[in-house]
């Protein structure tokens, strides 16, 4: 079975500033999906970012981009410029490759503050 | 464009009343279907998902079940709700493999329960 594990429950960044949010996951496979979903006060779960295992080079949307260690299995997520609106929870997901059982394993969750 | 709708958004019942959530998808044919349950403050745990009309896997043993009775259409029910029952859930759907969209869960709005 997979996990994904994020360890930091809270961070805070300044308002303009860089900030990065750690995942790590564990697998036996090879091929499969890495995801960061954003859940703001609203709770609607937003994609932000996916990334393929296949695929070395590293996913960016915009002021998101990620730092993808396939070998460490660490999946980190950076935000640059934050914007207040950035203010929400972060997961972290895990998706097998290929097949019907296309299910996302999700971490815990950080809450992420951005301060004005 | 695709769009997912799920009903109602917010639910207050009685311990030992039953529930009845609903779940629709427009645009997209045979979607792969799946219900995540969000506890106060926790990530999001896999319910049930669903391959096809008719075909319903359950994750965790409950007091839940789901059902397909559309190809566009989910259903998660209870007999008889327990205090453990309240939560977000959350109803996703997504498409197995081409193009950018594959394997990407979208999630819809949310169901606010809470038994009392």
């Amino acid at each position: 079975a997979q996990t994904v594990t994020q360890s930091q429950p809270e961070m805070s960044v300044q308002e303009a500033e860089t900030v990065t949010l750690s995942c790590t996951y564990d697998t036996s496979e090879s091929n499969y999906y890495l995801f960061w979903y954003k859940q703001p006060p609203s709770r609607q779960m937003i994609l932000v970012i996916r990334q393929e295992a296949y695929k070395q080079q590293n996913a960016t949307e915009n002021r998101f981009s990620v730092n993808f260690q396939k070998a460490a299995k660490s999946f980190s997520l950076k935000i640059s410029d934050s914007q207040l609106g950035d203010t929400a929870m972060y997961f972290c997901a895990f998706m097998k490759h290929g097949g019907a059982n296309s299910k996302l394993t999700f971490g815990k969750g950080i809450t992420l503050s951005v301060r004005p | 464009s695709q769009t997912i709708h799920q009903w109602p958004a917010t639910l207050v019942q009685p311990v030992g009343s039953p529930l009845s959530l609903e779940c629709t998808v427009e645009g997209t044919s045979n979607p792969n279907l799946y219900w995540y349950r969000q506890a106060a403050g926790r990530g999001l745990q896999l319910l049930f998902y669903s391959v096809g009309i008719g075909q319903i896997s359950s994750e965790v043993p409950q007091n839940l079940s789901a059902s397909r009775p559309q190809d566009r259409q989910f259903i998660l029910s209870s007999k008889k709700l327990l205090l453990s029952d309240s939560g977000f859930y959350l109803c996703a759907w997504s498409v197995m493999e081409g193009g950018a969209g594959a394997n990407v869960l979208t999630f819809g709005a949310g169901s606010r329960l809470t038994v009392l």
